[in-house]
């Protein structure tokens, strides 16, 4: 069946170094790859998101990229700062009328001060 | 624009109870959906209307129902509940296709 596979589980850096979660995705179909940032007690947040015709995606420190002859999409966060710690979700949507997503299994991301 | 809404915000109930949680998508948003998320599952998709009707629906028991209203507003309702139905119940609305905003969520607590 549809299956997100997102690592590491756990990522633990230093303030101002980079920060980078990597997601596979098994569904050829899916053509909408968003991520989101959940903070303690909160919803996810939409951070950003990449279509399936776009290879690399920017927004100031946060960046995405996807591969889709592997299947794989990346978030990629630089010099992270200590409000950057959450959890981050990637997910997989076919689109086109569906807003089903597949979501991965999430990162703990913790930036050290 | 105030963003998705959910209440309750927390409930605690008993097995073989039912109860139901609100969702109020951001303005002008037609399509709802409902996610459930869990420590060992993660977020699972429940199931997702819009304009009234279920477009899709995820690999949930039948004891999981939900509903629309004409004002977008959606409903969520978990009959005969059990302890696994513990979890935190979100809710999330989209406008253009794709984009999914999402609530803070219910709380839900089965003992």
């Amino acid at each position: 069946g549809e299956n997100v596979e997102q690592h590491p589980s756990t990522l633990s850096v230093q303030e101002g170094d980079s920060a980078v979660i990597k997601c596979t995705y098994s569904d050829s179909a899916s053509n909408y790859f968003p991520w989101y940032k959940q903070e303690l007690g909160k919803g996810p947040q939409l951070i950003i998101d990449i279509r399936s015709n776009v290879g690399e995606k920017k927004d100031q420190r946060i960046a995405v990229t996807l591969n889709k002859t592997a299947k794989h999409f990346s978030l990629h966060i630089t010099e992270t700062q200590p409000e950057d710690s959450a959890v981050y979700f990637c997910a997989a949507s076919p689109g086109s009328g569906t807003y089903k997503y597949i979501f991965g299994t999430g990162t703990r991301l913790k930036v050290l001060a | 624009k105030a963003g998705v809404t959910q209440t309750p915000r927390y409930l605690i109930k008993t097995r073989g109870q039912q109860v139901t949680l609100s969702c109020s998508p951001i303005s002008g948003h037609r399509s709802v959906s409902w996610y459930q998320q869990t420590p060992g599952q993660g977020l699972q998709f429940l199931f997702e209307y819009f304009s009234e009707t279920q477009r899709n629906k995820g690999n949930f028991p039948g004891r999981f129902s939900g509903r629309q209203f004409s004002n977008s507003r959606s409903e969520m309702n978990v009959s005969t509940l059990e302890l696994g139905d513990s979890a935190l119940y979100l809710c999330a609305s989209s406008l253009k296709v794709d984009t999914q905003y999402f609530g803070p969520g219910t709380r839900l607590t089965v003992l």
